[in-house]
C-alpha cells in the first residue's frame, strides 16, 4: 500500500541552527502535502502546505520544498529555536471520491539545545 | 469558538470492555476522522466520514466501529477493547474541499489492562 517515509526520527540542533527534515511518498496520485508539529500533550497542528503545482513554499523561518518527480518533499527551519523543539510530521494526500486520503510520516522529534 | 474537542482526556479499561470516544467540532465542517497514534508509527486512519451520514473504513479499522451522530459529532466506539488498542486517538476535520488542513482534537490518551 502507499507509505509516506520520514527521516530522520530523532534531530538534536543547537539554537540557531538550521533543521531539515526529509520524506519520500510512494502515492504518484498524491497532490497535498502537509506538516503537522505536534506539542507534548496536544493534538498535531499544520505549520505550512505545498501543493503539487509549486516547487517551494516559505514562510518565515519555514520553508518546504517539493520535487514531484522524485516524490521527495522535505521541511526546513532556519535560525532554529527553543520553542521549534516538538515532533513534526509530513503527510501526503489525494482527493479521494467521498473523502480524502491522507498518509503521515512516523514523524520527527526535534530538539533545540538553548 | 473551541475547535475540536475530545472527551475524555485519559481512560482506563480492562481487556473485554467497551466505551465509546466523543468528538464534536464547531467549525461547520463536512468531513471527519478518527486516527490513533502510536511510537514510531505516526498517525494512522481507523475510520473517516467525508459527510454527514456517511462513514468508510481506513487503514486500521478492525476492532472499532464509528457514527456520525449530526453534522458536529463523531463517535468510535471500541465494543471489546484489547491490549493493542492502547494508543493516543486524535480526532480531526476538514472543510471538504480537495486541499484542506485537518484541524486535531486534543487526543483521548487509553491505556486496555
Amino acid at each position: 500500500g502507499e507509505n509516506v517515509e520520514q527521516h530522520p526520527s530523532t534531530l538534536s540542533v543547537q539554537e540557531g541552527d538550521s533543521a531539515v527534515i526529509k520524506c519520500t511518498y510512494s502515492d504518484s496520485a498524491s497532490n497535498y502535502f502537509p506538516w503537522y508539529k505536534q506539542e507534548l500533550g496536544k493534538g498535531p497542528q499544520l505549520i505550512i502546505d505545498i501543493r503539487s503545482n509549486v516547487g517551494e513554499k516559505k514562510d518565515q523561518r519555514i520553508a518546504v520544498t517539493l520535487n514531484k518527480t522524485a516524490k521527495h518533499f522535505s521541511l526546513h527551519i532556519t535560525e532554529t529555536q527553543p520553542e521549534d523543539s516538538a515532533v513534526y510530521f509530513c503527510a501526503a494526500s489525494s482527493g479521494h471520491t467521498g473523502g480524502f486520503k491522507t498518509i503521515f510520516g512516523a514523524g520527527t522529534r526535534l530538539f533545540v539545545k538553548a | 469558538n473551541a475547535g475540536v474537542t475530545q472527551t475524555p482526556k485519559f481512560q482506563v479499561l480492562k481487556t473485554g470492555q467497551s466505551m465509546t470516544l466523543q468528538c464534536a467540532q464547531d467549525m461547520n465542517h463536512n468531513s471527519m476522522y478518527w486516527y490513533r497514534q502510536d511510537p514510531g508509527m505516526g498517525l494512522r486512519l481507523i475510520y473517516y466520514s467525508a459527510s454527514e451520514g456517511t462513514t468508510d473504513k481506513g487503514e486500521v479499522p478492525n476492532g472499532y466501529n464509528v457514527s456520525r451522530l449530526n453534522k458536529r459529532e463523531f463517535s468510535l466506539r471500541l465494543e471489546s477493547a484489547a491490549p493493542s488498542q492502547t494508543s493516543v486517538y486524535f480526532c480531526a476535520s476538514t472543510g471538504g474541499s480537495t486541499y484542506n488542513e485537518q484541524f486535531f482534537g486534543p487526543g483521548t490518551r487509553l491505556t486496555v489492562l
